[in-house]
Protein backbone atom coordinates (compact mmCIF):
# COMPACT_ATOMS: atom_id res chain seq x y z
CA UNK A 1 0.00 0.00 0.00
CA UNK A 2 1.34 3.41 -0.88
CA UNK A 3 1.79 5.36 2.03
CA UNK A 4 -0.32 8.55 0.08
CA UNK A 5 -3.02 7.76 -2.79
CA UNK A 6 -4.15 10.19 -4.47
CA UNK A 7 -7.03 10.34 -7.65
CA UNK A 8 -4.89 11.62 -10.49
CA UNK A 9 -7.90 13.24 -12.40
CA UNK A 10 -7.90 14.70 -14.85
CA UNK A 11 -10.15 17.44 -13.59
CA UNK A 12 -12.21 19.81 -15.56
CA UNK A 13 -14.13 22.35 -14.09
CA UNK A 14 -15.75 26.27 -15.35
CA UNK A 15 -14.52 28.99 -14.31
CA UNK A 16 -15.85 29.94 -11.13
CA UNK A 17 -16.53 26.27 -9.73
CA UNK A 18 -15.43 25.06 -6.35
CA UNK A 19 -12.89 22.36 -6.76
CA UNK A 20 -12.01 19.36 -4.10
CA UNK A 21 -9.08 17.32 -4.41
CA UNK A 22 -8.46 14.99 -1.87
CA UNK A 23 -5.88 12.28 -0.77
CA UNK A 24 -5.91 9.44 1.69
CA UNK A 25 -2.59 8.30 3.59
CA UNK A 26 -1.80 5.21 5.52
CA UNK A 27 0.47 5.55 8.23
CA UNK A 28 -1.22 7.60 11.26
CA UNK A 29 2.27 8.62 12.24
CA UNK A 30 2.77 11.82 9.63
CA UNK A 31 2.51 15.12 11.34
CA UNK A 32 2.30 17.43 8.38
CA UNK A 33 0.30 17.89 5.75
CA UNK A 34 1.15 19.63 2.01
CA UNK A 35 -0.04 20.84 -0.61
CA UNK A 36 1.58 21.90 -3.93
CA UNK A 37 1.01 23.22 -7.08
CA UNK A 38 3.15 22.37 -10.19
CA UNK A 39 2.89 24.20 -13.61
CA UNK A 40 3.11 22.39 -16.34
CA UNK A 41 7.20 21.59 -17.14
CA UNK A 42 7.69 23.47 -13.56
CA UNK A 43 9.00 22.45 -10.03
CA UNK A 44 6.16 22.26 -7.36
CA UNK A 45 5.36 25.33 -4.79
CA UNK A 46 4.32 24.79 -1.54
CA UNK A 47 0.67 26.27 -1.34
CA UNK A 48 -0.70 25.28 1.62
CA UNK A 49 0.23 23.14 5.14
CA UNK A 50 -1.42 21.75 7.98
CA UNK A 51 -0.29 20.23 11.36
CA UNK A 52 -3.41 19.24 12.80
CA UNK A 53 -6.56 18.27 12.31
CA UNK A 54 -9.33 21.23 11.05
CA UNK A 55 -9.47 23.50 8.54
CA UNK A 56 -7.03 26.11 7.43
CA UNK A 57 -8.14 28.85 5.13
CA UNK A 58 -5.75 30.89 2.55
CA UNK A 59 -7.23 33.10 0.47
CA UNK A 60 -9.57 30.99 -2.07
CA UNK A 61 -7.67 28.13 -0.66
CA UNK A 62 -8.60 25.93 2.28
CA UNK A 63 -6.93 22.68 3.47
CA UNK A 64 -8.76 20.01 5.78
CA UNK A 65 -7.33 17.42 7.71
CA UNK A 66 -9.21 14.60 8.79
CA UNK A 67 -6.75 12.60 10.56
CA UNK A 68 -9.28 10.43 12.23
CA UNK A 69 -10.02 8.40 9.17
CA UNK A 70 -6.45 10.03 7.14
CA UNK A 71 -7.99 11.91 4.72
CA UNK A 72 -6.91 14.96 3.13
CA UNK A 73 -8.32 17.56 0.83
CA UNK A 74 -7.84 20.98 -0.60
CA UNK A 75 -10.86 23.08 -1.86
CA UNK A 76 -10.41 25.86 -4.33
CA UNK A 77 -13.38 28.42 -4.22
CA UNK A 78 -14.33 30.88 -7.01
CA UNK A 79 -11.77 28.96 -9.55
CA UNK A 80 -9.39 30.82 -12.34
CA UNK A 81 -8.10 29.87 -15.50
CA UNK A 82 -4.75 30.41 -13.61
CA UNK A 83 -5.36 27.40 -11.13
CA UNK A 84 -5.05 24.88 -13.92
CA UNK A 85 -1.78 23.01 -12.84
CA UNK A 86 -1.58 19.62 -11.37
CA UNK A 87 -1.48 19.78 -7.35
CA UNK A 88 0.67 17.37 -5.43
CA UNK A 89 -0.50 16.29 -1.80
CA UNK A 90 2.67 15.39 0.11
CA UNK A 91 2.90 14.19 4.17
CA UNK A 92 5.90 13.85 6.52
CA UNK A 93 6.74 12.48 9.89
CA UNK A 94 8.47 15.08 11.38
CA UNK A 95 12.61 15.08 10.84
CA UNK A 96 11.91 12.15 8.09
CA UNK A 97 11.33 12.32 4.38
CA UNK A 98 8.27 13.43 2.58
CA UNK A 99 5.89 11.66 0.73
CA UNK A 100 3.77 12.86 -2.27
CA UNK A 101 0.85 11.53 -3.91
CA UNK A 102 0.55 10.99 -7.50
CA UNK A 103 -0.67 14.66 -8.48
CA UNK A 104 -4.31 15.68 -10.15
CA UNK A 105 -4.57 17.47 -13.04
CA UNK A 106 -6.72 20.06 -12.79
CA UNK A 107 -8.08 22.62 -15.85
CA UNK A 108 -10.67 25.50 -15.35
CA UNK A 109 -12.42 26.51 -18.23
CA UNK A 110 -12.65 30.08 -18.60
CA UNK B 1 18.09 36.76 -5.54
CA UNK B 2 17.48 33.39 -3.11
CA UNK B 3 16.66 30.28 -5.12
CA UNK B 4 17.02 26.95 -6.15
CA UNK B 5 19.08 26.36 -9.86
CA UNK B 6 19.00 23.13 -11.40
CA UNK B 7 20.65 23.14 -14.94
CA UNK B 8 20.32 22.30 -17.77
CA UNK B 9 16.44 22.72 -18.17
CA UNK B 10 16.80 19.91 -21.09
CA UNK B 11 19.21 16.99 -21.03
CA UNK B 12 19.71 14.31 -23.69
CA UNK B 13 22.33 11.48 -23.49
CA UNK B 14 23.18 8.20 -25.01
CA UNK B 15 22.36 4.90 -23.54
CA UNK B 16 25.60 3.74 -21.33
CA UNK B 17 26.49 6.94 -20.49
CA UNK B 18 27.09 8.68 -16.93
CA UNK B 19 25.53 12.17 -16.91
CA UNK B 20 25.43 14.51 -14.00
CA UNK B 21 22.62 17.03 -13.07
CA UNK B 22 23.27 20.02 -10.95
CA UNK B 23 21.78 21.47 -8.38
CA UNK B 24 22.39 24.66 -6.45
CA UNK B 25 20.61 27.08 -3.39
CA UNK B 26 21.58 30.19 -2.09
CA UNK B 27 18.89 29.51 0.93
CA UNK B 28 21.52 28.57 3.21
CA UNK B 29 19.31 25.44 3.72
CA UNK B 30 21.14 22.36 5.46
CA UNK B 31 18.77 19.58 3.65
CA UNK B 32 19.01 18.78 0.30
CA UNK B 33 17.08 15.62 -2.07
CA UNK B 34 16.42 14.45 -5.25
CA UNK B 35 13.29 13.36 -6.46
CA UNK B 36 12.53 11.65 -9.72
CA UNK B 37 8.63 12.33 -11.64
CA UNK B 38 7.17 10.04 -14.14
CA UNK B 39 3.63 10.19 -15.51
CA UNK B 40 1.27 8.65 -12.83
CA UNK B 41 4.22 7.88 -10.30
CA UNK B 42 4.19 11.45 -8.29
CA UNK B 43 7.62 11.97 -6.54
CA UNK B 44 10.07 9.20 -5.96
CA UNK B 45 12.73 9.82 -3.92
CA UNK B 46 16.54 9.53 -4.99
CA UNK B 47 18.74 10.55 -2.45
CA UNK B 48 18.38 13.28 0.25
CA UNK B 49 21.10 14.83 2.70
CA UNK B 50 20.95 16.60 6.23
CA UNK B 51 24.11 18.38 5.84
CA UNK B 52 27.94 18.46 4.16
CA UNK B 53 29.52 15.20 3.58
CA UNK B 54 26.38 13.36 4.63
CA UNK B 55 23.63 11.68 2.30
CA UNK B 56 20.75 8.80 2.62
CA UNK B 57 19.30 6.64 0.07
CA UNK B 58 15.69 7.26 -0.82
CA UNK B 59 12.95 4.84 -2.56
CA UNK B 60 14.96 4.19 -5.72
CA UNK B 61 18.83 5.06 -5.17
CA UNK B 62 19.85 1.97 -7.45
CA UNK B 63 21.94 3.55 -10.54
CA UNK B 64 21.83 6.70 -9.23
CA UNK B 65 24.63 8.37 -7.00
CA UNK B 66 25.34 11.71 -5.36
CA UNK B 67 27.50 13.67 -2.90
CA UNK B 68 27.69 16.20 -0.91
CA UNK B 69 30.85 18.80 -0.68
CA UNK B 70 29.15 21.57 -0.33
CA UNK B 71 26.04 23.25 1.28
CA UNK B 72 24.94 24.99 -1.54
CA UNK B 73 25.38 22.17 -4.22
CA UNK B 74 23.71 18.59 -4.42
CA UNK B 75 24.73 17.17 -8.06
CA UNK B 76 23.23 13.95 -9.04
CA UNK B 77 25.26 11.07 -11.18
CA UNK B 78 22.57 9.19 -13.30
CA UNK B 79 24.86 6.10 -14.21
CA UNK B 80 24.27 3.54 -17.49
CA UNK B 81 22.96 0.78 -14.50
CA UNK B 82 20.04 2.86 -13.93
CA UNK B 83 17.65 0.60 -16.11
CA UNK B 84 14.84 3.59 -17.21
CA UNK B 85 16.86 6.68 -16.52
CA UNK B 86 14.63 8.92 -18.96
CA UNK B 87 12.58 11.48 -16.36
CA UNK B 88 11.69 14.89 -15.16
CA UNK B 89 14.82 15.26 -11.87
CA UNK B 90 13.94 17.98 -9.49
CA UNK B 91 15.94 19.20 -6.79
CA UNK B 92 14.38 20.80 -3.62
CA UNK B 93 16.53 22.03 -0.23
CA UNK B 94 14.49 22.40 3.53
CA UNK B 95 15.94 23.66 6.78
CA UNK B 96 15.88 19.79 7.59
CA UNK B 97 15.00 18.38 10.51
CA UNK B 98 11.39 19.44 11.89
CA UNK B 99 10.95 21.57 9.39
CA UNK B 100 7.92 20.78 6.86
CA UNK B 101 9.02 23.27 4.02
CA UNK B 102 10.58 21.91 0.92
CA UNK B 103 12.06 24.47 -2.36
CA UNK B 104 11.87 22.76 -5.81
CA UNK B 105 14.40 24.02 -8.47
CA UNK B 106 12.65 24.40 -11.90
CA UNK B 107 13.86 20.63 -12.81
CA UNK B 108 15.72 18.71 -15.42
CA UNK B 109 14.05 16.68 -18.25
CA UNK B 110 16.97 13.95 -18.83
CA UNK B 111 15.88 11.82 -22.04
CA UNK B 112 18.30 9.20 -22.62
CA UNK B 113 18.23 7.04 -25.94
Amino acid sequence: QKEVEQDPGPLSVPEGAIVSLNCTYSNSAFQYFMWYRQYSRKGPELLMYTYSSGNKEDGRFTAQVDKSSKYISLFIRDSQPSDSATYLCATQITGNQFYFGTGTSLTVIP
Amino acid sequence: DGGITQSPKYLFRKEGQNVTLSCEQNLNHDAMYWYRQDPGQGLRLIYYSQIVNDFQKGDIAEGYSVSREKKESFPLTVTSAQKNPTAFYLCASGRGQGDYEQYFGPGTRLTVT
